[in-house]
């Protein structure tokens, strides 16, 4: 099944503090890639970050990080020093061999000054 | 600069009245999409395409059609839309081994 899992609907963190967002995947194969993308208000989407399975080491994107487990299948974003500018709805999705890309159900993210 | 372009970016409908969400690229990528957007379920694609005259199914493929006669174009036809296709939509594209995926602004579609 081409399954992605966001278990967390909703998160909050303080401003400057850090937070962590799950994500977990169902695949069978052994390269592809995975993201998170962020989505504000304006609906528009945003890449965050992108890791390629085949690298051992975690991505990272200036206060952006990952914790790339893939014997877990585990896929979590981290936000270090969480800013207003944070708050959006987040996607974490996974690209098949044949490019096509599978969403999460994302995690809503607000940021509490 | 290097976008997805949809057109319109809001449509309200009638059950029934044929519509078409246009969507068009200007970097040359083979590779587009077509994405719906509901609450609680992410993002669940309607239809791909792997390049000029190739078209696929997605998840959520019904009510739905595509066409790619061209690469930069790859516009959605609903020919009967139905209230249960209110919703997000997103087109978007990919190039290359390493690239990215570009995302449109989304069409929000609503049918009374």
């Amino acid at each position: 099944a081409q399954t992605v899992t966001q278990s967390q609907p909703e998160m909050s963190v303080q401003e400057a503090e850090t937070v962590t967002l799950s994500c977990t995947y169902d695949t069978s194969e052994s390269d592809y890639y995975l993201f998170w993308y962020k989505q504000p208000p304006s609906r528009q989407m945003i890449l965050v970050i992108r890791q390629e399975a085949y690298k051992q080491q975690n991505a990272t994107e200036n206060r952006f990080s990952v914790n790339f487990q893939k014997a877990a299948k585990s896929f979590s974003l981290k936000i270090s020093d969480s800013q207003l500018g944070d708050a959006a709805m987040y996607f974490c999705a996974r690209e098949t061999g044949a490019n096509n890309l599978f969403f999460g159900t994302g995690t809503r993210l607000t940021v509490i000054p | 600069e290097a976008q997805v372009t949809q057109n319109p970016r809001y449509l309200i409908t009638v059950t029934g009245k044929k519509l078409t969400v246009t969507c068009s690229q200007n970097m040359n990528h083979e590779y587009m999409s077509w994405y719906r957007q509901d609450p609680g379920l992410g993002l669940r694609q309607i239809y791909y395409s792997m390049n000029v005259e190739v078209t696929d199914k997605g998840d959520v493929p019904e009510g739905y059609k595509v066409s790619r006669k061209e690469k930069r174009n790859f516009p959605l036809i609903l020919e009967s839309p139905s209230p249960n296709q209110t919703s997000l939509y997103f087109c978007a594209s990919r190039g290359g081994p390493v690239g990215g995926y570009t995302f449109g602004s989304g069409t929000r579609l609503t049918v009374v």
